[in-house]
């Protein structure tokens, strides 16, 4: 069994500000981790993945994710915010390599940028 | 042309009515997915298709039935649906497992609404 919690559905931050997005999972074996975006009108999109290799993953726009074991958490930074990072964002867990019909996914964090 | 097309972008329809929703990837993969996406709600896994077999129906009313002629198309039939269908309705391919299967690739999704 797995799944996927996101503390705070919506967050807010200054243009320039650090962007920390919450992710806690559950997996009873050693999971594959995602961050996806979702902006407006528009599908998902892949931000980065962790898959067993190296626990600091960067992904495109410059964000990047820690893989803490100890913690059960893959939380999303960026070191500064831009308008254009103003979308939902999607935490997703998966029980290892070719299981995308398997992911689970959070109920999103809504990241706000203000001027 | 993006690699997973989606049509219509929007449909309003009554609960009487049938009508159907598209999807086309140009992306060489052989799983493709339909996900219902609600309001403060995980994406919702429907349907799987693989090698345009259905690998995967997650207890969906019958009301909504899918369709893979090939593996580039799936479609959605919908008749008969309720208010409570309304909601964005996303479709994803994938490489088969083993070939990056766990990566999902989104189209921009059909906002459906039901009167």
């Amino acid at each position: 069994a797995q799944s996927v919690t996101q503390l705070g559905s919506h967050v807010s931050v200054s243009e320039g500000a650090l962007v920390l997005l919450r992710c806690n999972y559950s997996s009873s074996v050693p999971p594959y981790l995602f961050w996806y975006v979702q902006y407006p009108n528009q599908g998902l999109q892949l931000l980065l993945k962790y898959t067993s290799a190296a626990t600091l993953v960067k992904g495109i726009n410059g964000f990047e994710a820690e893989f803490k074991k100890s913690e059960t958490s893959f939380h999303l930074t960026k070191p500064s915010a831009h308008m254009s990072d103003a979308a939902e964002y999607f935490c997703a867990v998966s029980p290892g390599p070719g299981s995308a019909r398997q992911l689970t996914f959070g109920s999103g964090t809504q990241l706000t940028v203000l001027p | 042309e993006t690699g997973v097309t989606q049509t219509p972008r929007h449909l309003v329809m009554g609960m009487t009515n049938k009508k159907s929703l598209k999807c086309e990837q140009h992306l060489g993969h052989n799983a493709m997915y339909w996900y219902k996406q609600s309001a403060k709600k995980p994406l919702e896994l429907m349907f799987v298709y693989s090698l345009e077999e259905r690998v995967e129906n997650n207890s969906v009313p019958s009301r909504f039935s899918p369709e893979c002629p090939n593996s580039s198309h799936l479609f959605l039939h919908l008749h008969t649906l309720q208010p409570e269908d309304s909601a964005l309705y996303l479709c994803a391919s994938s490489q088969a497992p083993g070939q990056g299967g766990e990566k999902l690739f989104f189209g921009s999704g059909t906002q459906l609404s039901v009167l």
